[in-house]
């Protein structure tokens, strides 16, 4: 079955820029989401990229790159409200959204 | 329009028991999923819905467990003869557009004790 990595743990402190990388396999492939969950709460929708390039939304943007099989999502001006489980998400052909296993990232002051 | 809801929030039974839970997704998504999610993992997909028809099941999914969309409104999650590994939070997710994001509910945690 399809699989996704991601790092389980990220620090950063406020302000920063951090970047959650995320590779999967390729069959059947056809697009990437993130979602940000906070403890104790639904996860949340954040981008979805079916080509290549970024996509910008605020301080947050995804990145594909289809042929490294390869995504990230790139958090600017942290804070500290942004410490939460980012989770990516694929979308396969003839299937449902598979998620990754998450990143935990703690914002620190 | 008020979002994905589910109930119960929280659920305690005892193993052995049957358990049902409800989810009213966003009216006009005719997409429904059902996702089950442990502490520290993601979301594992369950089956999903397009109106009324289930249209697919995971493997994970064993016999025990089963799942309606009546009307192709709400949804029912029932698991029957509940087994302590079925303790987690049990999500559910409409989606309008296909291939763009869900909307997911707030969960109902289960636990077997």
């Amino acid at each position: 079955g399809q699989s996704l990595e991601q790092p389980s743990e990220v620090t950063a402190v406020e302000g920063a820029i951090v970047q959650i990388n995320c590779t999967y396999q390729t069959s059947g492939f056809y697009g990437l989401s993130w979602y940000q969950q906070h403890d104790g709460g639904a996860p949340t929708f954040l981008s979805y990229n079916a080509l290549d390039g970024l996509e910008e939304t605020g301080r947050f943007s995804s990145f594909l790159s289809r042929s490294d099989s390869y995504g990230y999502l790139l958090l600017q001006e942290l804070q500290m409200k942004d410490s939460a489980s980012y989770f990516c998400a694929a979308a396969f052909y003839g299937q449902n959204f598979v998620f990754g296993p998450g990143t935990r990232l703690s914002v620190l002051p | 329009d008020t979002g994905v809801s589910q109930n119960p929030r929280h659920k305690i039974t005892k193993r052995g028991q049957n358990v049902t839970f409800r989810c009213d997704p966003i009216s006009e998504h005719n997409r429904l999923y059902w996702y089950r999610q442990t502490l520290g993992q993601g979301p594992e997909f369950l089956t999903y819905f397009q109106n009324e028809a289930q249209l697919e099941k995971s493997r994970l999914l064993s016999d025990r467990f089963s799942a309606e969309r009546p009307k192709g409104s709400f949804s029912t999650l029932e698991i029957q003869r509940t087994e302590q590994g079925d303790s987690a939070m049990y999500l559910c997710a409409s989606q309008g557009l296909v291939n763009y994001g869900y909307t997911f509910g707030s969960g109902t945690r289960l636990t077997v004790v």
